[in-house]
């Protein structure tokens, strides 16, 4: 079974441009969820997909952020215009229920750095 | 709010050497708690969990006790190796309603020499 994807696994911009991060689930789960670490500091939540629909983006840092899930599969966040403390490593998790038993499975990452 | 307080690395040892690292938290009601590890230029990997008080989660030789009376979950090895070399993240899971969001501690990094 393959694990969750990112993509890309790195990206450099330059402040003001647009980027756009891709995750792809494991295939089944409805439950998606993005975090990012800055500056080596601790993960933080951004937000959760429930299928298609925002169940929750308390953690969305700004409305220079905009996270889709087009038919409930792969997951886009997308950061225009981007700034200097967007940098950092996001995450992408998937799940299938919210329930104590289970687990959230992460991507590797995508390592993003605002110039 | 529910919040994840971590020792601060590097944390380097010798191998075969005993390993500690403190996590405690702060929380509202019953929440699981976590260890998450990341290999070097890999993505987060679950090691290990307890979903109630007293439940030991243990994986890879790694344990760790749920302590309601101290709020802690502290991570523990008797005889690290070099492959261990990782960063820990301790993490609680924020259960409101119909959402359930990781809450992370800072991350510690293992540095283990041989």
């Amino acid at each position: 079974e393959a694990g969750v994807t990112q993509f890309p696994s790195h990206s450099v911009i330059e402040k003001g441009q647009t980027v756009t991060l891709r995750c792809d689930p494991i295939s089944g789960h409805d439950n998606l969820y993005w975090y990012r670490r800055v500056m080596g500091k601790e993960i933080k939540f951004l937000l959760h997909f429930v299928k298609e629909s925002k169940q929750d983006e308390s953690g969305m840092p700004n409305n220079r952020f905009l996270a889709e899930r087009t038919g409930g599969t792969y997951s886009t966040l997308k950061v225009q215009p981007a700034e200097l403390e967007d940098s950092g490593v996001y995450f992408c998790a998937s799940s299938q229920g919210i329930g104590t038993g289970d687990t959230q499975y992460f991507g590797p990452g995508t390592r993003l750095t605002v110039l | 709010g529910n919040s994840v307080t971590q020792m601060e690395g590097p944390v380097t040892l010798s191998e075969e050497a005993f390993l500690t690292i403190n996590c405690t938290y702060t929380a509202t009601g019953y929440p699981s708690l976590f260890w998450y590890v990341q290999y070097p230029g890999e993505g987060l990997q679950l090691l290990l969990k307890a979903t109630k008080a007293d439940d030991k989660g243990s994986n890879k030789g790694f344990e760790a006790t749920y302590r309601k009376e101290t709020t802690s979950f502290h991570l523990e090895k008797g005889s690290v190796q070099v492959s261990d070399s990782a960063v820990y993240f301790c993490a609680l899971s924020d259960r409101r309603g119909a959402t359930n969001k990781l809450i992370f501690g800072t991350g510690t990094l293992l540095a283990v020499q041989p």
